[in-house]
């Protein structure tokens, strides 16, 4: 079991460009959940899927952002005509499911909007 | 709503006890966590409590609920250098689909 992974690590784009973030959860992990997270602050919840459908999403997310988790596998993050205010962490956790408290993350991609 | 507060900073030597404090407002958390964060790193899951617990102790890490105060803490024993990072608690809270509400970390520093 090689945990929870995701890529690229590191993200630099120019403004009004798209971006896609992908993350390979847990083998066998029926729950994936994504994070922001800025500078000096706590991560925050952006959306989760239980296998591949899509059960909540933050205000935060907003038109711009869209999350897939086609197949109950992998999951991809969109993030369309990026902003500065995009710059941060995005974090991806995966857990058991529903009655599995322990949810495990990856490494984050790391995203600079300049 | 949920809002979990912490202190920012800690510094300890080594050898001695940490304790790390954390409320959160949300009286229908159903678990509570401790993760690290080291530079660069995504979150290292430490230990979580369900809350109808108050200690739940694991090796150096000892979690204490106050469920009547909204106060959980995180003691580590013994205090290492490798200890040094930042520590996140974090709340789930029930029928929330285990989406965990992060307080704003606690940076650690152990000194020799």
């Amino acid at each position: 079991d090689t945990g929870v992974s995701q890529n690229p690590r590191h993200k630099i784009t120019k403004r009004g460009q798209n971006v896609t973030f992908r993350c390979d959860p847990i083998s066998e992990h029926n729950r994936l959940y994504w994070y922001r997270q800025t500078l000096g602050q706590g991560p925050e919840f952006l959306t989760y899927f239980q296998n591949e459908a899509q059960l909540e999403k933050s205000r935060l997310l907003s038109d711009r952002f869209s999350a897939e988790r086609p197949k109950g596998s992998f999951s991809t993050l969109e993030i369309q005509r990026t902003e500065q205010g995009d710059s941060a962490m995005y974090l991806c956790a995966s857990s058991l499911g529903q009655g599995f408290p322990e949810q495990y993350f990856g490494p984050g991609t790391r995203l600079t909007v300049t | 709503g949920e809002d979990v507060e912490q202190s920012l900073f800690l510094s300890v030597r080594e050898g001695d006890s940490s304790v790390i404090n954390c409320t959160y407002t949300d009286s229908s958390s159903t678990y509570l966590y401790w993760y690290k964060q080291e530079p660069g790193a995504g979150l290292q899951l430490l230990t979580y409590i369900f809350s109808n617990m108050d200690m739940k102790q694991d090796q150096r890490l000892t979690v204490l609920l106050n469920k009547k105060d909204k106060h959980l803490s995180l003691r580590i024993a013994d205090t290492q250098t490798g200890d040094s990072a930042i520590y996140f608690c974090a709340e789930s809270i029930t029928g929330g689909g285990n989406k965990l509400t992060f307080g704003t970390g606690t940076q650690l520093k152990v000194e020799l």
